[in-house]
């Protein structure tokens, strides 16, 4: 079965400061990774996705996530933290099963960027 | 383009009453889920369709009834409600089942049962 982990409930960065929120993962087979941000009584809204190519992805907002297969890790990372970015973060896995995919969320960080 | 749509945005349910949460959504997507989000338990997924016609379960399907009569429409059904199901539903949407497309979701309905 797929997993996601993040370790961390919260984060808090420093206004201009870079950021990075963690995730791992467990799936079978390839995985398909992506970045969920959600801001107070809003919907999910994909942040990036990791299909397959290039390891580090780059996303919207000036985010970006580096894919390690050996490490099962697809870390977001922002070079300067804004206020603005203070939300909750999920990183989720989706794995095509044939019969419908799944996407599987990690328990989400809640990013605080203080001033 | 509306995107997803889901009603209500809030409700309260006594324990034992039923009611149905709507999901529609005029992008054609062929692919409709329900999840819900509880705190420190992320998104967990209740049922999922592939297309009108087919639905299948998810990760926490008991206490849930859905049907999928057309592409656009996804409702999800509590049969008698519990303090236990009182959280934040989401409906989320997608093309296709396909591995390289993203989900698009809904902004949410906050159900409080008591």
């Amino acid at each position: 079965a797929q997993s996601v982990a993040q370790p961390e409930d919260q984060v808090n960065v420093a206004e201009g400061n870079p950021l990075t929120v963690k995730c791992t993962y467990s799936v079978s087979g390839n995985p398909y990774l992506f970045w969920y941000v959600q801001y107070p009584n809003r919907g999910l809204q994909v942040l990036l996705k990791y299909i397959t190519g290039d390891n580090l992805v780059k996303g919207s907002y000036g985010f970006e996530a580096e894919f390690n297969k050996s490490q099962t890790s697809f870390h977001l990372k922002k070079p300067s933290a804004l206020v603005s970015d203070s939300a909750l973060y999920f990183c989720a896995v989706r794995e095509f099963t044939g019969g419908g995919n799944k996407l599987t969320f990690g328990t989400g960080t809640q990013l605080k960027v203080e001033l | 383009n509306a995107g997803v749509t889901q009603t209500p945005k809030f409700q309260v349910l006594k324990t034992g009453q039923s009611m149905t949460l709507q999901c529609a959504q005029d992008m054609n997507h062929e692919y409709m889920s329900w999840y819900r989000q509880d705190p420190g338990m992320g998104l967990r997924l209740i049922h999922y369709s592939v297309g009108a016609g087919i639905t299948d379960q998810g990760e926490v399907p008991n206490g849930y009834n859905v049907s999928r009569s057309t592409t656009e429409d996804f409702p999800l059904r509590l049969l008698s409600a519990a303090p236990s199901q009182t959280s934040v539903y989401f409906c989320a949407s997608s093309y296709s089942y396909r591995e390289d497309y993203g989900y698009t979701f809904g902004s949410g309905t906050r159900l409080t049962v008591v």
